[in-house]
């Protein structure tokens, strides 16, 4: 079945550092692809979204590219603040689009 | 656009008592869907409505869970005779109808049964 598959964390980094979280997929097709990102004791938003192959989605400076042909959806930053530190989670519709499956989640830490 | 909004955020009970959950999904979305969340796990859905018919139901939600919306609107969620394995995050989004479309999560319950 329609399934995602994310980096363990969790991922610790300095400050201004770059960032990358891997997540990979496996679907029927080319279905719309999400990162959310869950901030301690809160529940999701949504950071950035991508409803084809090629598209690149991008907010608050995360970016990620749908790429079909390693069918992979990572989540880069180019330089990470403490404010970043949080859970993300790599997400992908399944049953005609109907539902989100869910990656378990990296957690990242981010030291001054 | 107030978001999705959840009632309570914090509920603490004894194991096997009721509890219930509220949410008020964004005013103009037709879709809601309920999903748990154990610490260190990613979302897990359970059941989604499209207005008030419940249209998907997870093997997660077993006899003792019941959701209802009623009229399209709000929904419950509903757990009977709880136990400590249901102690987790119940989290409520809502979307517009049509595969791809953005899924918007409220800020979630939390659940402990002690």
């Amino acid at each position: 079945g329609d399934s995602v598959t994310q980096m363990e964390g969790p991922v610790t980094l300095s400050e201004e550092a770059f960032l990358t979280i891997n997540c990979t997929y496996t679907a029927t097709g080319y279905p719309s692809l999400f990162w959310y990102v869950q901030y301690p004791g809160e529940g999701l938003q949504l950071l950035l979204k991508a409803t084809k192959a090629d598209d690149k989605g991008s907010n608050k400076g995360f970016e990620a590219t749908y790429r079909k042909e390693t069918t992979s959806f990572h989540l880069e930053k180019g330089s990470v603040q403490v404010s970043d530190s949080a859970v993300y989670f790599c997400a992908l519709p399944y049953n005609a689009g109907n539902m989100l499956t869910f990656g378990g989640g990296t957690r990242l830490m981010v030291k001054p | 656009d107030t978001g999705v909004s959840q009632d309570p955020r914090h509920k603490i009970t004894k194991r096997g008592q009721n509890v219930t959950f509220r949410c008020d999904p964004i005013s103009e979305h037709n879709r809601l869907y309920w999903y748990r969340q154990t610490l260190g796990q990613g979302p897990e859905f359970l059941t989604y409505f499209q207005n008030e018919a419940q249209l998907e139901k997870s093997r997660l939600l077993s006899d003792r869970f019941s959701a209802e919306r009623p009229k399209g609107s709000f929904s419950t969620l509903e757990i009977q005779r709880t136990e400590q394995g249901d102690s987790a995050m119940y989290l409520c989004a809502s979307s517009l109808a049509g595969g791809g479309n953005t899924i918007y999560f409220g800020e979630g319950s939390w659940l402990t049964v002690v």
